[in-house]
């Protein structure tokens, strides 16, 4: 009920492609769904999130799609370029007394030029 | 402003031998979450702090496992007789108020036990 499935586990995409990561979840007390993304040797930096209340989010290249009915979300990152090679983590929670994010296994990205 | 600080940045011990990570939360986050992070697996939540509320311990994997937040800022997670199995990067991240999801890491200890 706690996981939080991610994949894939690494993706390889050409220099303006499209990367797309998707997550699924059982605990639909889930309330909050960010995306962090984290840089070798670096802490985890948040990088867009949505509520269920919404089925689409984007700030610049980076969209978040959200289907609440199959609880599963996404996301996109258009026009994909080397320095986003990273790695993206999916996360949720339930907001409450704690709002502790249960994440993802992580998705390894790496963007050819 | 400064972010999350975290010492030290990498740690070798030896297997039996307690270890200390500190963080240095945000000024002025009330919110804090130690998470662990192994090789090849996501963050594993392991214990939270807010203001001066009892802490949710409910991540942490064993009674070896302790933390402390002193003063409502730094916080110390202690790991008694390290195993082998407690490798991996600890991470701190710090939140400003119950109203405000955004969780701000920092650069995390990278913890190897021989």
């Amino acid at each position: 009920q706690q996981q939080v499935k991610q994949s894939p586990q690494s993706l390889i995409v050409q220099k303006g492609g499209i990367s797309i990561i998707n997550c699924a979840y059982e605990n639909t007390a889930f309330d909050y769904f960010p995306w962090y993304q984290q840089f070798p040797g670096k802490g985890p930096a948040l990088l867009i999130a949505i509520r269920p209340d919404v089925s689409e989010k984007k700030e610049g290249r980076f969209t978040i799609s959200f289907n609440k009915s199959a609880k599963q979300f996404s996301l996109h990152i258009m026009d994909s370029q080397p320095g986003d090679s990273a790695t993206y983590f999916c996360a949720a929670s339930n907001g409450g007394a704690t709002n502790k994010l249960i994440f993802g296994t992580g998705t390894l990205l790496a963007v050819q030029p | 402003g400064a972010g999350v600080s975290q010492s030290p940045s990498n740690k070798v011990t030896e297997k039996g031998k307690d270890v200390e990570l500190r963080c240095d939360p945000i000024s002025g986050h009330t919110a804090l979450y130690w998470y662990r992070q192994s090789l090849g697996q996501g963050l594993e939540f392991l214990i939270y702090f807010q203001g001066n509320s009892a802490p949710d311990k409910s991540g942490l994997p064993s009674d070896r496992f302790s933390a402390e937040r002193t003063g409502g800022s730094v916080s110390t997670l202690t790991i008694q007789r390290t195993q082998q199995e407690d490798s991996a990067v600890y991470l701190c991240a710090s939140r400003p108020d119950r109203g405000q999801e955004t969780q701000y890491f920092g650069p995390g200890t990278r913890l190897l036990v021989l």
